[in-house]
């Protein structure tokens, strides 16, 4: 089983839609997690942690379930600029390595 | 405030010959991580690094690579005797000292090809 497993995509949405991406982890005593967002050919940038409790950022709201070993992300009002591959990320261990997924694809069109 | 920084930005080898990659954190911060990228992956830890030590090489091949982050100047990434399997994407992070490495900052990456 992967580390961190995500759906590749793509994900071919309308601008306004709403559209969600999960993922799941396979390392139970993980703590921190995240999603970055990664342009083409371009570095990943952080997008937000997701916390236990649920955390929204604007248009984005990240969840994480733990007994489920799952995460997700929901983009509500989709822009032509969330256009890019999203990368679920869990921190690996006390030393501080980044576990990603292979990340999902989003393309929003007009 | 300038970001991580990495240079060269593109590279082109031939096979077996060495490839150095150079990674600048941003300033204040002491800890350094390498990154792979190959073609349609995702992002693979390699290495991190803290001023002279290094930390956690479990990511690193057991051949041809190698890393340091010297007390002065940049962390360097070498490849020697490079194949055409080395051909990828290689991003350095950095973060703050005191923390977990929760806050990586990535730098733009150096793009390897072997010819």
């Amino acid at each position: 089983r992967k580390e961190v497993e995500q759906d590749p995509g793509p994900f071919n949405v309308p601008e306004g839609a709403t559209v969600a991406f999960n993922c799941t982890y396979s390392n139970s005593a993980s703590q921190s997690f995240f999603w970055y967002r990664q342009d083409c050919r371009k570095e990943p940038k952080l997008l937000m942690s997701v916390y236990s409790s649920g955390n929204e950022d604007g248009r984005f709201t990240a969840q994480l379930n733990r007994a489920s070993q799952y995460i997700s992300l929901l983009i509500r009002d989709s822009k032509l600029s969330d256009s890019a591959t999203y990368l679920c990320v869990v921190l690996g261990g006390s030393q501080g390595n980044l576990i990603f997924g292979k990340g999902t694809k989003l393309s929003v069109k007009p | 405030n300038a970001g991580v920084m990495q240079n060269p930005r593109h590279l082109v080898r031939r096979r077996g010959q060495e490839a150095r990659l150079r990674c600048s954190p941003m300033k204040g911060h002491s800890h350094v991580y390498w990154y792979r990228q190959l073609p349609e992956e995702g992002l693979k830890f390699m290495v991190y690094l803290q001023k002279e030590n290094i930390i956690d090489e479990s990511g690193m091949p057991k051949e041809r690579f190698s890393a340091e982050f010297p007390k002065e100047g940049p962390s360097i990434l070498r490849i020697q005797q490079v194949v055409r399997g080395d051909s990828a994407a290689y991003f350095c992070a950095s973060s703050p000292p005191g923390g977990a490495g929760e806050t990586q900052y990535f730098g733009p990456g150096t793009r390897l090809l072997v010819l």
